[in-house]
């Protein structure tokens, strides 16, 4: 089955731009979205598509994709930036895979 | 405003089975596919199942296929997860989830359930 590799743990400082990845074979043929989850809540849906927001997003949310790799783009990271990211998308075999999600600590 | 309510889970011995569900409000229901997807403690997020908007297209995770079925009930904008031959593997918390597309699969989840958790133990 297909896989999408996220690195396990990011950190950036307080207000400087920080960039999480995403990267596989499916992303060739389709967007990565990208989910929000902070601790003991559900997922919140931050990135989808090409580059959307939902509303309510802050626009220092966005995406981009190159080849085999998403990428999620903090401009300007808030604390309340601090959070599991995961990314996912369609796969041909799977139908849709996760990644393994990415802890981004906020210093 | 969208709400997402799961009920149902519960302890469950190995190999035996469950049934719960997702009451949804604050948008037409029968608009939009649904989803399951769960979450292991401390692990991540594991897509389980799909539904159409009008039921009549159904996926599955291979994890699950052939042991869970997805259903829905427009009448009563709910939608279901029955749950058979259950295993300690499927210890999990289950979220429903809205799909974003309107009469139309997205794949994108912009809405979720605060979970329900399933623990299979003997």
């Amino acid at each position: 089955s297909s896989e999408l590799t996220q690195d396990p743990a990011v950190s950036v400082a307080l207000g400087q731009t920080v960039r999480i990845t995403c990267q596989g074979d499916s992303l060739r043929n389709y967007y990565a979205n990208w989910y929000q989850q902070k601790p003991g809540q559900a997922p919140v849906l931050v990135i989808y598509g090409k580059n959307n927001r939902p509303s309510g997003i802050p626009d220092r949310f966005s995406g981009s994709s190159s080849g085999n790799t998403a990428s999620l783009t903090i401009t300007g990271a808030q604390a309340e930036d601090e959070a599991d990211y995961y990314c996912d998308s369609r796969d041909s075999s799977s139908i849709l895979v996760f990644g393994g999600g990415t802890k981004l600590t906020v210093l | 405003q969208v709400q997402l309510v799961e009920s149902g889970g519960g302890v469950v011995q190995p190999g035996t089975s469950l049934r719960f569900s997702c009451a949804a409000s604050g948008f037409t229901f029968s608009n939009y596919g649904m989803h399951w997807v769960r979450q292991a403690p401390g692990k991540g997020l594991e897509w389980v199942a799909f539904v159409s908007y009008d039921g009549s297209s159904k996926y599955y995770a291979d994890s699950v296929k052939g042991r869970f079925t997805i259903s829905r009930d427009n009448s009563k904008n709910t939608l279901y997860l029955q749950m058979s031959s259950l295993r300690a593997e499927d210890t999990a918390l289950y979220y429903c989830a809205k799909d974003l597309g309107t009469l139309s699969s997205s794949w994108i989840f912009d809405y979720w359930g605060q979970g329900t958790l399933v623990t299979v133990s003997s």
